[in-house]
């Protein structure tokens, strides 16, 4: 079964540097794999997927992700993050034989001034 | 606009007292589904239906039952709810089961 592993429960940076945040899935086929934005008292919004074809995905609000087949892994990266990026972040895998989405458990973003 | 609605936004019940939680989607997705997020957990699928009529459980179905007799809606009911159901609730719809989700605004549940 598919499974999805985000190291980092709570990630802290300051605001206009750089962010990565990781993601690790376990799957034997190509999967499908999304990110998702989650703002304080609002539900989950997609920030971008990865479905097949350019391994380097373009989202919403600057946001980019690198599939890594190699490395099971499909990290989310923003080169210069903002006060409004502060949030909670999902990383989902899912997969043409199977008939859900997995969600990793989240990494929390806090911005310093 | 495209939109999934959960009504309502916030709710304290009592133990035992049935509740619904009502789900709606004017995307005409096939697929709907219902996750709990608590703390440290992550996001945890309840229940999902795909297509009108086809419901199944999830990680976490115990305590809950849905219905999906209209592709638009798909409520949630606790037939007695219990304080270990205090959450936060998500309503989600996509085309299919794999695809990008579509997600409620939430409802965030408390029962005393």
């Amino acid at each position: 079964a598919q499974s999805v592993t985000q190291p980092d429960i709570h990630i802290t940076v300051s605001e206009g540097a750089s962010l990565e945040l990781r993601c690790n899935y376990s799957y034997g086929a190509t999967p499908y794999l999304f990110w998702y934005v989650q703002s304080p008292g609002q539900g989950l919004q997609l920030l971008l997927k990865y479905f097949s074809g350019d391994t380097l995905v373009q989202g919403i609000k600057g946001f980019e992700a690198e599939f890594k087949r190699s490395q099971s892994s499909f990290n989310l990266r923003k080169p210069s993050v903002h006060w409004s990026d502060a949030a909670e972040y999902f990383c989902a895998v899912g997969a043409d034989r199977d008939d859900k989405i997995i969600f990793g458990k989240g990494t929390r973003l806090h911005i310093l001034p | 606009e495209a939109q999934v609605t959960q009504n309502p936004r916030y709710l304290i019940t009592v133990t035992g007292k049935k509740l619904t939680v009502t789900c709606s989607q004017n995307m005409n997705h096939e697929y709907m589904s219902w996750y709990r997020q608590d703390p440290g957990l992550g996001l945890r699928q309840i229940y999902y239906s795909m297509n009108v009529e086809v419901t199944d459980k999830g990680d976490v179905p115990e305590g809950y039952k849905v219905s999906r007799k209209e592709k638009r809606n798909f409520p949630l009911i606790l037939e007695s709810p219990s304080p270990n159901q205090t959450s936060l609730y998500f309503c989600a719809s996509s085309w299919l089961s794999n695809t990008e989700a579509f997600f409620g605004q939430g409802t965030r549940l408390t029962v005393v």
